[in-house]
């Protein structure tokens, strides 16, 4: 089945600075990764996706890249507020079955 | 209007016990879905049902037995809890192919 790796497991950045997340998965027959914020007590939320026919996609503050031949994506997120402090998971989708990565935590620091 | 929500919120009780969980989603959705959330925060799929009919079934106990009556509700029943089962149940939905949303959880606590 997928395997979902994801680094770091803890990140902690200056407010304004940049935070980026890495993950690589196993199944090449993943076709879609998307990227969930996790804020405490609360439920994961999708903040970005990104598709296997697609190698960059952004939405503000907030971008995701594919590397297929590789098997990893990375999430970047600049100009960091604390808002941004959360859990952050990546996931690889084969068929229906969404399989996550451990989970990074991301602490801004004002 | 919550797309995905579940009953209860929180559920404590005994070990031994049997309890159930709701899940109704109203996106007219085909595809729901019961993960659990454990202490490290580790998300991992139990199940999915799509169009009433279980698709995934991942190395679960038997304790756990996922109902489906329609298709937007999904129920999860658990026999004879133990201490392990402690964690939060998250249930999601989605359309094929495209993302999953969650419902806002079920923090099951065993005493």
């Amino acid at each position: 089945g997928e395997n979902v790796e994801q680094h770091p497991s803890t990140l902690s950045v200056q407010e304004g600075d940049s935070a980026v997340i890495k993950c690589t998965y196993s199944d090449s027959a993943s076709n879609y990764f998307p990227w969930y914020k996790q804020e405490l007590g609360k439920r994961p939320q999708l903040i970005i996706d990104i598709r296997s026919n697609v190698g960059e996609k952004k939405d503000q503050r907030i971008a995701v890249t594919l590397n297929k031949t590789a098997k990893h994506f990375s999430l970047h997120i600049t100009e960091t507020q604390p808002e941004d402090s959360a859990v952050y998971f990546c996931a690889a989708r084969v068929d229906y079955k969404l399989s996550f990565g451990a989970g990074t935590t991301v602490t801004v620091r004002a | 209007d919550t797309a995905v929500s579940q009953t209860p919120k929180y559920l404590v009780t005994q070990m031994g016990n049997d309890k159930s969980i709701k899940c109704e989603q109203n996106l007219g959705h085909d595809t729901m879905y019961w993960y659990k959330q454990d202490s490290k925060k580790f998300l991992k799929i139990m199940f999915s049902y799509n169009n009433k009919e279980l698709i995934i079934n991942e190395t679960v106990p038997n304790r756990f037995s996922p109902k489906s009556p329609d298709k937007a509700h999904l129920n999860l029943h658990i026999n004879s809890l133990e201490l392990g089962d402690s964690a939060v149940y998250f249930c999601a939905s989605s359309q094929f192919n495209q993302p999953q949303h969650f419902g806002d959880g079920t923090r099951l606590s065993i005493l």
